[in-house]
């Protein structure tokens, strides 16, 4: 379970608040994601990187910006959230490869109260 | 669009015995994975199960097992001889293939709950 780890595990933030989720891969993984789980509703993918090239945004507000500085970090930066934004945020990292679907690793997330 | 639809919110099972969590997905795709995990209650995902479309036979992991239906566009998942450690959610995913990463698109989940 120490494939991948992110930091905070839990995060309160004001809605004027900056504060940025780190996600860290020990795998030699070249793909990373970045999932919304709220209670209630599946999984919800925001970002994809791929040999660190942002590959997949599927429609996030503004408020998150994901940076992926190399291949074993992975961020995500928050401004201005809403409470709505309140979740789980989970991270995970696959081998990319031919066949595509290579399983992913996820961590234990980050549980985002925004106030 | 893909979606995964799991229609079993809450499910339960006795110690020892078989359980089946079912998961329907519609896609146009002809090439496709499909996956089960598990997220026990510390919140860690991890895989259960892995399916490639093209593969007739049903994917088997000790004690887990799928029951893949392409043309019903079902893939079940079954728990045989449950244990208090199989308590979890279980997430039904599925993912395009054509690309060289994963774009899964998950189910709601099924809490399976395991008395002793």
């Amino acid at each position: 379970e120490t494939g991948v780890t992110q930091t905070p595990r839990h995060l309160v933030m004001g809605m004027t608040n900056k504060k940025s989720l780190k996600c860290e891969q020990h795998l030699g993984h070249n793909a990373m994601y970045w999932y919304k789980q709220s209670a209630k509703k599946p999984l919800e993918l925001m970002f994809v990187y791929s040999l660190e090239e942002r590959v997949e945004n599927n429609s996030v507000p503004s408020r998150f910006s994901p940076e992926c500085p190399n291949s074993s970090h992975l961020f995500l930066h928050l401004h201005t959230l809403q409470p709505e934004d309140s979740a789980l945020y989970l991270c995970a990292s696959s081998q990319e490869g031919p066949l595509g679907a290579y399983e992913q690793y996820f961590g234990p997330g980050t549980r985002l109260t925004v106030t | 669009a893909q979606t995964v639809t799991q229609s079993q919110p809450e499910m339960s099972v006795q110690e020892a015995e078989t359980v089946t969590l079912s998961c329907t997905y519609d896609t146009s795709e002809s090439d496709y994975y499909l996956f089960w995990y598990k997220q026990p209650p510390s919140r860690q995902m991890i895989l259960v199960i892995r399916q490639e479309a093209y593969k007739q036979q049903n994917a088997t992991e000790n004690r887990f097992s799928v029951n893949f239906q392409k043309a019903a566009k079902s893939f079940s998942l079954k728990i045989s001889d449950s244990q208090l450690g199989d308590a979890a959610m279980y997430f039904c995913a599925y993912s395009p293939g054509g690309t060289s990463y994963g774009k899964l698109t998950f189910g709601q989940g099924t809490i399976l709950t395991v008395h002793p």
